[in-house]
């Protein structure tokens, strides 16, 4: 079946960079890109950028682009997502998605359909 | 950039209630684009509705999606004791490329 993977809980010091992981399997791993979405705690959600494995290409929220960087590894069907410069209110609940475009009868549609159960990454001194 | 505003905040009801979501968006948003999530606590969201109002799959039939333009709304027609979660509408769009509303905490009475 469709399953991302994450990679375990870590806790930075401010400042530091935090690299998290998303493993795929049960479907062709460029056929589709990867979103990154992050929680902080007892907060909503917050879309932090997109990225294609196909070609590499980015699509970074305008708030994140200057700290983060998504990367693939396609022999691994892995995603990554690194965080520089961490503050305290990065600490949040990290998660993969993988969007999905589904066209029918002229009208293309865009949702999340897959999620990783998420990786908690804790800034504190 | 398109903001999503849910309300209620908080949704007291009991099982077997129906439960009326609103998600109302800051411009037209396509209902194509327009996609509702489930998170209960501890759990990455799940998806529910997509295209405004058609049901992902496994998605029980009690779940329904309407609305066009600003103004969006899940309905669960009538609540089980597992539908106690919160709720999330989420559009895609330019830039940013997908939005997400406050949520809506639905509780038990």
């Amino acid at each position: 079946q469709v399953q991302l993977v994450q990679s375990e809980a870590q806790v930075k010091k401010p400042g530091a960079s935090v690299k998290v992981s998303c493993k795929a399997s049960g479907y062709r791993f460029t056929n589709h890109g990867i979103n990154w979405v992050r929680q902080a705690p007892g907060q909503g959600l917050e879309w932090m950028g997109w990225i294609s494995p196909y070609n590499g290409h980015t699509n970074y929220a305008q708030n994140l682009q200057a700290r983060v960087t998504m990367t693939t590894d396609t022999s691994t069907s892995t995603a990554y997502m690194e965080v520089r410069s961490l503050r305290s209110d990065d600490t949040a609940v990290y998660y993969c998605a993988r969007p999905q475009q589904y066209c029918s009868g002229g009208t293309c549609y865009y949702y999340m359909d897959v999620w990783g159960e998420g990786t908690t990454v804790t800034v504190s001194s | 950039e398109i903001v999503l505003t849910q309300s209620p905040g908080t949704l007291s009801l009991s099982p077997g209630e129906r439960a009326t979501l609103s998600c109302r968006a800051s411009q037209s948003v396509s209902s194509s684009y327009l996609a509702w999530y489930q998170q209960k606590p501890g759990q990455a969201p799940r998806l529910l509705i997509y295209g405004a109002s058609s049901r992902a799959t496994g998605i029980p039939d009690r779940f329904s999606g309407s609305g066009s333009g600003t103004d969006f709304t899940l309905t669960i027609s009538r609540l089980e004791p597992e539908d106690f979660a919160v709720y999330f509408c989420q559009q895609y769009g330019s830039s940013p490329l997908y939005t997400f509303g406050q949520g809506t905490k639905l509780e038990i009475k």
